[in-house]
């Protein structure tokens, strides 16, 4: 098994600019989350889709942010515009059912925004 | 919803002592308190999770304990090692899974 999927790896992009992270769960995997990964506010979970539908986008920080799953085995996570404040970096995260199971992490898009 | 705490936010032991991480939670209604370990410029990865049902849970050199009653779980590394050098986040969950700021554990050789 590949893992999860994420791309790019990296994306450097100047402000105001779109941003669109993606991401591919494990095969058979039916909840997807992403997460942000900063130094001052740590790992927060951003939202979390279960059966390709949305569960809890609570922890979306603003309009500006979006994600979408239109089948299992494909995700986005869109900025737009982007803001310096958003580089970090984000991860995309599975799991065989909900969040009471490990969650397999993908490696990471950093993004910066200059 | 649920609010973790983690301490210490370093942590810094000779190799072959034993390491100490402390979480506590704010809703008892949590049922599942994971732990990753997140090498330097790595993706988390669980080393190790218990459910509200049980009190200890031991792996090789890791084991955690949960305190259901004062909210509170922690996880023990024994015997530790330079490759155990890690940030290491608690997390606990009942339908939304929150983590830890983490703690950044330095093992010296």
């Amino acid at each position: 098994d590949a893992g999860v999927i994420q791309s790019p790896r990296h994306e450097v992009t100047e402000m105001g600019q779109e941003v669109t992270l993606r991401c591919k769960p494990i095969s058979g995997h039916n909840s997807l989350f992403w997460y942000r990964q900063t130094m001052m506010r740590g790992l927060e979970l951003l939202i979390y889709f279960n059966n390709n539908v949305p569960i809890d986008d609570s922890g979306m920080p603003e309009d500006r942010f979006s994600a979408k799953m239109p089948n299992a085995s494909f995700s986005t996570l869109k900025i737009q515009p982007s803001e310096p404040r958003d580089s970090a970096v984000y991860f995309c995260a599975s799991s065989h059912s909900g969040q009471l199971v490990e969650q397999y992490f993908g490696p990471g898009t950093r993004l910066t925004v200059t | 919803g649920e609010n973790v705490e983690q301490h210490p936010s370093t942590l810094s032991v000779q190799e072959g002592d034993s390491a100490v991480i402390k979480c506590t939670y704010s809703d008892s209604a949590s049922n599942y308190f994971p732990w990753y370990k997140q090498e330097l410029g790595k993706r988390p990865q669980l080393i190790i999770d218990i459910r509200s049902n049980v009190g200890e849970k031991k792996d090789q050199r890791i084991a955690v304990t949960l305190n259901k009653t004062a909210k509170h779980f922690s996880l023990h590394i024994t015997e530790t090692q330079p490759e155990d050098s890690a940030v290491y986040f608690c997390a606990a969950s009942k339908d939304d899974m929150r983590f830890g700021a983490g703690t950044r554990l330095t093992v010296k050789p």
